[in-house]
Formats: structure tokens, C-alpha cells, sequence
């Protein structure tokens, strides 16, 4: 069974720093592209980082460009998400996703998520 | 940026009923990028369709994408008891976003 379980997540200080983990199973981790996204409270998804499978290339929202640094470690199935200078407005449930295929860009669809981790900035 | 328009806001039918959902892009997006998610309350997303109109392994039938350029749309042939949901669109241009979403709700 695929499975992605995400964990590090927890209460910080505005300006603080925080690494969430996404420990996944079940599948080729390093053949699949693969994504961070977050959910504000009561809002909408919203898209932070992803990387490819092989972990060379990275892409970032602009609104996380410069603090945040998604990595991936593929012998222990393992993607990373290392937050910096966090503010209010990055409390959020920060899902991790992989793509729909194999190979794929990650723009192409997340196929499985996992079930979250809670981020909290508040002073 | 590429934004994403979702409508209506709120949907309310019954279960049998059809309900079609829309996803408007202000500019012209790759189809191949298109995707439709399903979230219920505190639960993680689930995808629908990939590629506009690809279905993923274990997704019913009953749901069904299509659209080009502007315009996308989620169609639920008939509504399962299950299907009550928010549902978002996502397309890639030079970004990743999401649209707002919409609600399914029980009429």
C-alpha cells in the first residue's frame, strides 16, 4: 500500500524555523517527483515545493522562495521541507503528495497524499 | 500567473442528481496540467483526474473531465451520498495554483 506520513510539524515563533518530514512506503520514492502543499486554516490549497525524483531540480511558490528548501533523501524515503523566517501566515496543515506517474513532472497531479502536519506561527 | 475561477461557490443537489463544476483560467492553460482534487472535512485531497480527462486507478466512473483552453469542467454523473464534497481545480503555467474550490452540499 502507498503511504506518505508526515510529521515535524508543531508550534514556532514568528521568525523561527522548522523542518517537516514525509516518510513514504509502498512505492519507487525516488522514480516520483514530489510535492509539498498547504492548507490554511478554513482556506483553500495552496502549492509550495516540489522535486524531482532524482532530487536535482527544486521549484518554489514565490510567496516561500528564499526561506523555504525542500530536499529529499532517497535511501531512507524521506522528503524534507526546512522552513525559515516563518510568519502568521505560513500556519497551515502542510500535506506531502506524490505525482500521479512515475517520471512525471509534478504539475501533472498528485496522486496520493498524505494525511498532514499541523504548523502553527504564533508568538 | 495564471488564476483559477471556480464556480459556482456552493453547489446543493441530491444524491442522484448530476452536478457540473466549473474551472475558468484567465489565460489559455496545457491540458495536460488540468487536474480535479476532492477534499472532504479533515481529510488530505484526493485526486479525481489528471491530464483533464484521465481517471486514476479507483476512481469511479461517475466522475468525468473534460475542457480546453479557458474553460474545464468536473462532472458527477450521479451523486453518491460520498460525493458531498469541496472540490478544486489545479493547472500548471509558468505555477502551480489551485482554484478557490467548490462545495458540494446536500440539497
Amino acid at each position: 500500500e502507498v503511504q506518505l506520513l508526515e510529521s515535524g510539524g508543531g508550534l514556532v515563533q514568528p521568525g523561527g524555523s522548522l523542518r517537516v518530514s514525509c516518510v513514504a512506503s509502498g512505492f519507487t520514492f525516488s522514480s516520483y517527483a514530489m510535492t509539498w502543499v498547504r492548507q490554511a486554516p478554513g482556506k483553500g490549497l495552496e502549492w509550495v515545493s516540489s522535486i524531482s525524483g532524482s532530487g536535482r531540480s527544486t521549484y518554489y511558490a514565490d510567496s516561500v522562495k528564499g526561506r523555504f528548501t525542500i530536499s529529499r533523501d532517497n535511501s531512507k524515503k524521506t522528503l524534507y521541507l526546512q522552513m525559515n523566517g516563518l510568519t502568521a501566515a505560513d500556519t497551515a496543515v502542510f500535506y506531502c503528495a506524490k505525482t500521479v506517474v512515475p517520471t512525471a513532472m509534478y504539475y501533472y497531479g498528485m496522486g496520493v497524499w498524505g494525511q498532514g502536519t499541523t504548523v502553527t506561527v504564533s508568538s | 500567473e495564471i488564476v483559477l475561477t471556480q464556480s459556482p461557490g456552493t453547489l446543493s443537489l441530491s444524491p442522484g442528481e448530476r452536478a457540473t463544476l466549473s474551472c475558468r483560467a484567465s489565460q489559455n492553460v496545457n491540458s495536460n496540467y488540468v487536474a480535479w482534487y476532492q477534499q472532504k472535512p479533515g481529510q488530505a485531497p484526493r485526486l479525481l483526474i489528471f491530464s483533464t480527462s484521465s481517471r486514476p486507478t479507483g476512481i469511479p466512473d461517475r466522475f468525468t473531465g473534460s475542457g480546453s483552453g479557458t474553460d474545464f469542467t468536473l462532472t458527477i454523473s450521479s451523486l453518491e451520498p460520498e460525493d458531498f464534497a469541496v472540490y478544486y481545480c489545479q493547472q500548471f503555467g509558468t505555477s502551480l495554483t489551485f482554484g478557490p474550490g467548490t462545495k458540494v452540499d446536500i440539497k
